[in-house]
């Protein structure tokens, strides 16, 4: 069970926009950052948006993230075949068991 | 242009201790603001934050973990080194470390999936 919920599955065809949320709690969204990652299918996570809605150098700008209270998204515009992967939200958790990185369960993109 | 490579046994029995280094390159953890730290993924699962240790060698962990890890450095060799002890087929996962700076977690390695089992 992982502290940040995500859907577990997302889709859209080519060209759509599609966005996945990511829901947490005063402890970790409410008061930190929020990142996001990207997982390609058997490689190693890549850091996609850092400090809710900052791209870094190379990160398209299709990808774009926001966040609200104690949630937030990540949107993907102009879905291509290549965005399929999955895609976990991060952030800070200072919670009374003490500081934790804690991640979300993932979302699963698929491409139609 | 920053690098890191996990390395250590694929296979370990259950209560044996995992030993895990990552080696890396492109930056030093003498640096002020830097860190290394160790995230893991079972199969077909999330990812999980393990340990972080920092330039000035402070160091946090998993607080559900805690009492399992030990998380080291050695600024000369340029590498960090994770120990979890009483290993159980649960731990079976593909264990990654990555640089940390400014609090975020880039670039990450390649991974080495560790599989726990008599």
């Amino acid at each position: 069970q992982s502290v940040l919920t995500q859907p577990p599955s997302a889709s859209g065809t080519p060209g759509q926009r599609v966005t996945i949320s990511c829901s947490g709690s005063s402890s970790n969204i409410g008061s930190n950052y929020v990142y996001w990652y990207q997982q390609l299918p058997g490689t190693a996570p890549k850091l996609l948006i850092y400090r809710n809605n900052q791209r870094p150098s190379g990160v398209p700008d299709r990808f774009s993230g926001s966040k609200s209270g104690t949630s937030a998204s990540l949107a993907i515009s102009g879905l291509r075949s290549e965005d399929e992967a999955d895609y976990y939200c991060a952030a800070w958790d200072d919670s009374l068991s003490g500081f934790n990185w804690v991640f979300g369960g993932g979302t699963k993109l698929t491409v139609l | 242009q920053i690098t890191l490579k996990e390395s250590g046994p694929t296979l370990v029995k259950p209560t044996q201790t995992l030993t895990l280094t990552c080696t890396f390159s492109g930056f030093s953890l003498s640096t002020s603001g830097v860190g290394v730290g160790w995230i893991r993924q079972p199969p077909g699962k999330a990812l999980e934050w393990l340990a972080l240790i920092y330039w000035d060698d402070d160091k946090r962990y998993s607080p559900s973990l805690k009492s399992r890890l030990t998380i080291t450095k050695d600024t000369s060799k340029n590498q960090v080194v994770l120990t979890m002890t009483n290993m159980d087929p649960v731990d079976t996962a593909t264990y990654y470390c990555a640089h940390n700076s400014h609090n975020w977690f880039d670039p990450w390695g390649q991974g080495t999936l560790v599989t726990v089992s008599s």
